[in-house]
């Protein structure tokens, strides 16, 4: 079965880094576009990101462009996302999901998220 | 960057009540339209795709229709366990969610 597990949350201070993890396991990763979706506290859903391992083709949401980096690694089946200079209002739950198939983020399994908070 | 607007922000209802969400975009996206269900402290689920389509293992009192920038998502006979909040997605271009249409008791 289809399960994806993120990892690498916590707390840093604005200005900082965090490397967020999503292992994938249950199906071919090198076959789907995956993403990163984020929700702030008591918030709704912001897509963040979606990357291709095939054609490693990326795309981000202006929020976060210049500052995040998704990335593969598909001999780990996993997922990253590199974020850079972190600001209060990235404070949320990250979810890695994959993409139904021949879609680029409109995703059928979702992770149960990783906390990243923001704060001094 | 293409804007989605879901109305009400909050509905209340009744357990057999037949609900309509509506969801508009800021610009023609096709049918690339997905609608997903969130309980508290859970991942989202997806329930419909493609604007029509119900992803396997939904149940049939799910529904979606439109195109262009017009959107509804229709729960026939609302059941207890639909007591959530829901969300509309494009993926026409990027991807932008709604922001969200809360379903509670009445």
């Amino acid at each position: 079965q289809v399960q994806l597990v993120e990892s690498g949350g916590g707390l840093v201070k604005p200005g900082g880094s965090l490397r967020l993890s999503c292992a994938a396991s249950g199906f071919s990763f090198s076959d789907y576009y995956m993403n990163w979706i984020r929700q702030a506290p008591g918030k709704g859903l912001e897509w963040v990101s979606y990357t291709s391992s095939i054609t490693t083709y990326t795309n981000y949401a202006d929020s976060v462009k210049g500052r995040f980096t998704v990335s593969t690694d598909n001999a780990k089946n996993s997922l990253y996302l590199q974020m850079n200079s972190l600001r209060a209002e990235d404070t949320a739950v990250y979810y890695c999901a994959r993409a139904r198939y021949s879609s680029t983020s409109c995703s059928d399994y979702w992770g149960q998220g990783t906390l990243v908070t923001v704060s001094s | 960057d293409i804007q989605m607007t879901q109305s009400p922000s909050t509905l209340s209802a009744s357990v057999g009540d037949r609900v309509t969400i509506t969801c508009r975009a800021s610009q023609t996206i096709s049918s690339w339209l997905a609608w997903y269900q969130q309980k508290p402290g859970k991942a989202p689920k997806l329930l419909i795709y493609k604007a029509s389509s119900l992803e396997s293992g939904v149940p049939s009192r799910f529904s979606g229709s439109g195109s262009g920038t017009e959107f509804t998502l229709t729960i026939s006979s609302l059941q207890p366990d639909d007591f959530a909040t829901y969300y509309c997605q494009q993926y026409s271009s990027s991807s932008t969610f709604g922001q969200g249409t809360e379903v509670e008791i009445k």
